[in-house]
C-alpha cells in the first residue's frame, strides 16, 4: 500500500546543476501535482497533470519542467538549479472520479541548492 | 478568484486546553473542504473533509470542523489537545468545477506541556 512515493528524500546541488525529482503513485489517479513548500508561504503549485500526456502550469512554474508519459509517474525536472529553488517539494495525486476526492501526498524531497 | 486564508500562522496552546484553528475561503462556486496535518519532516496527511450533508465533521483523533456557508469558514477545533498534536495544519478547498486544490498558508500548532 505504497501510495505516493518520492525519491530522493534529500538532495544537495550546486548552482547550475540539473536533476529530476521522481514521483510515482500506485492508486491509478489521473490527477498529479507538484508543490513547493517554503516557510510562511504554505504550498505553492508548480505544475500539474490530469492524465498521461497532459500537463499544465501552476502558480510558480518557472525553472521547472514536467512530463507525464504514464499514469503512475510524474517527474519534476530542474534544468539549471538556482539557490531560490531551495525548498521542500511535495508530489500529490488525486482521483478525478469526483471533485470531492482529497489529494494524497508523498513524504517530500528536501532540496538544497548551494 | 479563489483563495484560502488561515488567519493565524502560529498558535501556542497548553496541553489539555481547547484550540481553534481558523480557515476562511472565497469562491464563487461550491467547494469541497479539507484539513490536512503535517508532522515534522513528513508529508501532508488528510485529517478530515467536508463534502456535503452535516456541517460538522469529525476525525478519528478528536478534531472536528464546522462548515459555515454564510461565513465561508471551516474552522478546526479540538476540546483538549495533546503534545502529539503539535504539527502544521493546512486548510484546503477544491472547487466543484475544476481539478485544482487551493491551500492556505498553514497554522503551526505548538502544544506546551
Amino acid at each position: 500500500n505504497a501510495g505516493v512515493t518520492q525519491t530522493p528524500k534529500f538532495q544537495v546541488l550546486k548552482t547550475g546543476q540539473s536533476m529530476t525529482l521522481q514521483c510515482a503513485q500506485d492508486m491509478n489517479h489521473e490527477y498529479m501535482s507538484w508543490y513547493r513548500q517554503d516557510p510562511g508561504m504554505g504550498l505553492r503549485l508548480i505544475h500539474y497533470s490530469v492524465g498521461a500526456g497532459i500537463t499544465d502550469q501552476g502558480e510558480v512554474p518557472n525553472g521547472y519542467n514536467v512530463s507525464r508519459s504514464t499514469t503512475e509517474d510524474f517527474p519534476l525536472r530542474l534544468l539549471s538549479a538556482a539557490p531560490s529553488q531551495t525548498s521542500v517539494y511535495f508530489c500529490a495525486s488525486s482521483s478525478l472520479d469526483s471533485f470531492n476526492q482529497p489529494q494524497h501526498f508523498g513524504d517530500g524531497t528536501r532540496l538544497s541548492i548551494l | 478568484a479563489q483563495s484560502v486564508t488561515q488567519l493565524d500562522s502560529q498558535v501556542p496552546v497548553f496541553e489539555e486546553a481547547p484550540v481553534e484553528l481558523r480557515c476562511n475561503y472565497s469562491s464563487s462556486v461550491s467547494v469541497y473542504l479539507f484539513w490536512y496535518v503535517q508532522y515534522p519532516n513528513q508529508g501532508l496527511q488528510l485529517l478530515l473533509k467536508y463534502l456535503s450533508g452535516s456541517t460538522l465533521v469529525e476525525s478519528i483523533n478528536g478534531f472536528e470542523a464546522e462548515f459555515n456557508k454564510s461565513q465561508t469558514s471551516f474552522h478546526l477545533r479540538k476540546p483538549s489537545v495533546h503534545i502529539s498534536d503539535t504539527a502544521e495544519y493546512f486548510c484546503a478547498v477544491r472547487l466543484n468545477t475544476g481539478n485544482q486544490f487551493y491551500f492556505g498558508t498553514g497554522t503551526s500548532l505548538t502544544v506546551i506541556p
